[in-house]
């Protein structure tokens, strides 16, 4: 199948600093990726969509400018969490579909675990 | 957002049972998908399913894709130790690049040997 990396695994910050993580699909190019939120013992929550050079979609709810969404190439994505604060501590998680991963199918990172001090 | 419900929330099983969990929606999808999550980890792809009726295995696992559009069900025989973890299904309808998944509450599973 196909496989998305996702960097880092955890990070811990202090409060009012930026932190940045990266998805990249390994063998194939993403034409789409999302990014997702994960609260221990919930679902994934869709943050925002991305399309390859175009500005991320952001799901209601979710600031944009606090959460940065750049999709520069057909296998990168990257999420900043801005002035990250304390109640942003969660489990990011990327997700990627596109020419060559199967039919319409969204492969996930194995995320990443984000500690706000 | 909008989120599929999955029953059971959990289930508690011996290692040899078989497990049967569902998803229920009120509108139709073209494509279901169900995960699995284990605890740290982003979920990983069991079963894909693309038209309504179908049957798919994939080695213990058996998924349906229900003829209404709006459910499906999950089975897993001879449950093992390494079955645990969360179950989601996910619906997808297929809308070019704006599609996205919307995924049930997940279903978690406990094995005792």
């Amino acid at each position: 199948g196909a496989v998305v990396s996702q960097h880092p695994s955890w990070v811990i910050c202090k409060s009012g600093t930026s932190v940045k993580i990266e998805c990249r699909s390994l063998d194939f190019q993403a034409t789409t990726m999302f990014w997702y939120r994960q609260f221990p013992k919930q679902s994934l929550m869709l943050m925002a969509t991305s399309n390859e050079g175009s500005k991320a979609t952001y799901e209601q709810g979710v600031e944009k400018d606090k959460f940065l969404i750049n999709h520069a190439s057909l296998t990168l994505s990257t999420l900043t969490v801005t002035s990250a604060h304390p109640e942003d501590s969660s489990f990011y998680i990327c997700s990627a579909r596109g020419v060559g991963s199967g039919t319409n199918i969204q492969y996930f990172g194995a995320g990443t675990r984000l500690s706000v001090l | 957002g909008q989120q599929l419900n999955q029953s059971p929330q959990s289930m508690f099983i011996q290692e040899g049972e078989d497990v049967s969990m569902n998803c229920t929606s009120s509108s139709i999808f073209n494509t279901w998908l169900w995960y699995k999550q284990d605890p740290g980890e982003g979920p990983v792809l069991l079963i894909a399913l693309y038209k309504a009726g179908e049957l798919t295995s994939n080695g213990r696992l058996t998924a349906q894709f229900g003829i209404t559009r709006k459910d499906s069900f999950l089975n897993i025989s001879a449950s093992i130790p390494s079955d645990v973890g969360i179950y989601f299904c996910a619906g997808q309808l297929n809308t070019g690049t704006a599609s996205k998944l919307t995924f049930g509450t997940g279903t978690r599973l406990q094995v005792t040997l």
